[in-house]
């Protein structure tokens, strides 16, 4: 295992596209989050899972987005007719919840939306 | 509302120089606060946290609950210590929040 992985790195699509981001986290972590993140800003929490269940979303994530984990295991984050302004770094982030919350990162995945 | 606050987008020192990166956090409750390091083409990752009280690569960083903040510093920079810092906390419902971020560049 070595840390959490994310597909694909880069993606371009067209305005009004439909597309599917993966994240497998490292293996014995029970918990993966979802962030986007925009030029000059921190990391923006989108959503997280324990286990298969999500257990929170932020305001952030429209009715566009929706993000699934259905074996707890891996994750896909679906964005739906995309808009220009959902271009970002979108990461990924497992843990193992416990007394230290230390999240590990993926290396993200960058989308453009022409 | 929870919030982190890094007034700093940028940051210059000379190396050997001290250097000190501020974060203020608004927070109700008692939060769980770290500081995340991204250093040039690597992934974001976890310097150090408040609960354990440790010093990582020469870093510390103290929780002032009367000033709600959680400074990072360090008494030597180092040039290898150029990066990006975010500093974060976690909330009751285990939602990280991150601050804008600081570019820490050490000149030689």
């Amino acid at each position: 295992d070595t840390g959490v992985s994310q597909d694909p790195r880069h993606k371009i699509t067209k305005r009004g596209q439909n597309v599917t981001f993966r994240c497998d986290p490292i293996s014995e972590h029970n918990r993966l989050y979802w962030y986007r993140q925009t030029l000059g800003q921190g990391p923006e929490f989108l959503t997280y899972f324990q286990n298969e269940a999500q257990l929170e979303k932020s305001r952030l994530l429209s009715d566009r987005f929706s993000a699934e984990r259905p074996k707890g295991s891996f994750s896909t984050l679906e964005i739906q007719r995309t808009e220009q302004g959902d271009s970002a770094m979108y990461l990924c982030a497992s843990s193992f919840a416990g007394l230290y919350n230390e999240q590990f990162f993926g290396p993200g995945t960058r989308l453009t939306v022409l | 509302a929870q919030r982190v606050t890094q007034p700093e987008k940028l940051l210059s020192v000379f190396k050997g120089a001290p250097v000190e990166l501020k974060c203020n956090y608004s927070y109700s409750g008692s939060p769980e606060l770290f500081w995340y390091v991204q250093y040039s083409r690597q992934r974001l990752q976890l310097l150090l946290r408040h609960i354990s009280r440790e010093s990582i690569k020469g870093f510390t960083a103290d929780l002032n609950k009367g000033e709600t903040s959680f400074h990072l510093k360090k008494p030597f920079a180092q040039e290898e210590d150029s990066a990006m810092y975010y500093c974060a906390l976690i909330g009751n419902n285990n939602d990280m929040r991150f601050g804008a971020g600081t570019r820490l560049t050490v000149k030689p």
